[in-house]
C-alpha cells in the first residue's frame, strides 16, 4: 500500500519551453502532496505545499509562476516548470500524505530534468 | 523555523560494522520518520516514531525516539553493502501553519564497503 508514481521518471528539455510533472498517488487519496527538489548527495528541499481544491502554498524563494502546482483530484497533482533554464536542471521529487496521525508521506521515484 | 541536524553527514564502514545515525533538535516533533534513498530513486519510508522514549526494531536496524520527542538515532548493527544509500531522518509538525510538513535533517550518506 502506499505508492506514489511519478511522470515521467526523466526528462531533457530545451530553454525557454515548459515541462509538465504528474504525481499520483495509486492506492489511497491525498488531499495534500508535496513538491521537493533535490540537489546531488543533500537532502530535499520543500518547494510547495499542494492541497486539493485549493491553491498551492509556496516555501519562501521560490517564484509561484515559474513552479506552477495544480492539485486538481484526490490521486493527482501537476508541476509544471515554465520557461525552463538549465539552473532549473535537478531531481524533481512529489510525496503524497497519508491520511492519519502520524504525518507520515510517501514519495515517489522522482523526475530527472535536464534543461539544455 | 524547526531546523533537524543530522550526523554524521559521511559514514564509510566495512562490512560487519556498526554504526549509529543521529538526529537532533530544539524543537518538539509530533512524529519522526527515518527514510532511506537510493541514487536515482525516491526516498523509501523505513519506520515512524510518535512516543517519547520509543524504540523499534527492523531487522538489524534499531530506531530510538528521544523522551523529549527532540532526538532520535538509527542504530544499524553488522552493516552489509545492501545498507549502502542516503539516510534521511524527518520530523512532523504536530499543527499551525506547518501541519504536514516534514522537516528534514542534511541526511548521512553510507557506504558499506564488503
Amino acid at each position: 500500500g502506499a505508492v506514489v508514481s511519478q511522470h515521467p521518471s526523466w526528462v531533457i528539455c530545451k530553454s525557454g519551453t515548459s515541462v509538465k510533472i504528474e504525481c499520483r498517488s495509486l492506492d489511497f487519496q491525498a488531499t495534500t502532496m508535496f513538491w521537493y527538489r533535490q540537489f546531488p548527495k543533500q537532502s530535499l528541499m520543500l518547494m510547495a505545499t499542494s492541497n486539493e481544491g485549493s491553491k498551492a502554498t509556496y516555501e519562501q524563494g521560490v517564484e509561484k509562476d515559474k513552479f506552477l502546482i495544480n492539485h486538481a483530484s484526490l490521486t493527482l497533482s501537476t508541476l509544471t516548470v515554465t520557461s525552463a533554464h538549465p539552473e532549473d536542471s535537478s531531481f524533481y521529487i512529489c510525496s503524497a500524505r497519508f491520511q492519519g496521525g502520524k504525518n507520515e508521506q510517501y514519495f515517489g521515484p522522482g523526475t530527472r530534468l535536464t534543461v539544455t | 523555523t524547526q531546523l533537524l541536524k543530522q550526523s554524521p553527514q559521511f559514514l564509510s564502514i566495512q562490512e560487519g560494522e556498526n554504526l549509529t545515525v543521529y538526529c537532533n533538535s530544539s524543537s518538539v516533533f509530533s512524529s519522526l520518520q527515518w527514510y532511506r534513498q537510493e541514487p536515482g530513486e525516491g526516498p523509501v519510508l523505513l519506520v515512524t516514531v510518535v512516543t517519547g522514549g520509543e524504540v523499534k526494531k527492523l531487522k538489524r536496524l534499531t530506531f530510538q525516539f528521544g523522551d523529549a520527542r527532540k532526538d532520535s538515532s538509527l542504530h544499524i548493527t553488522a552493516a552489509q553493502p545492501g545498507d549502502t544509500g542516503l539516510y534521511l531522518c524527518a520530523g512532523g509538525s504536530a499543527g499551525g501553519t506547518s501541519y504536514g510538513k516534514l522537516t528534514f535533517g542534511q541526511g548521512t550518506i553510507l557506504t558499506v564497503h564488503p
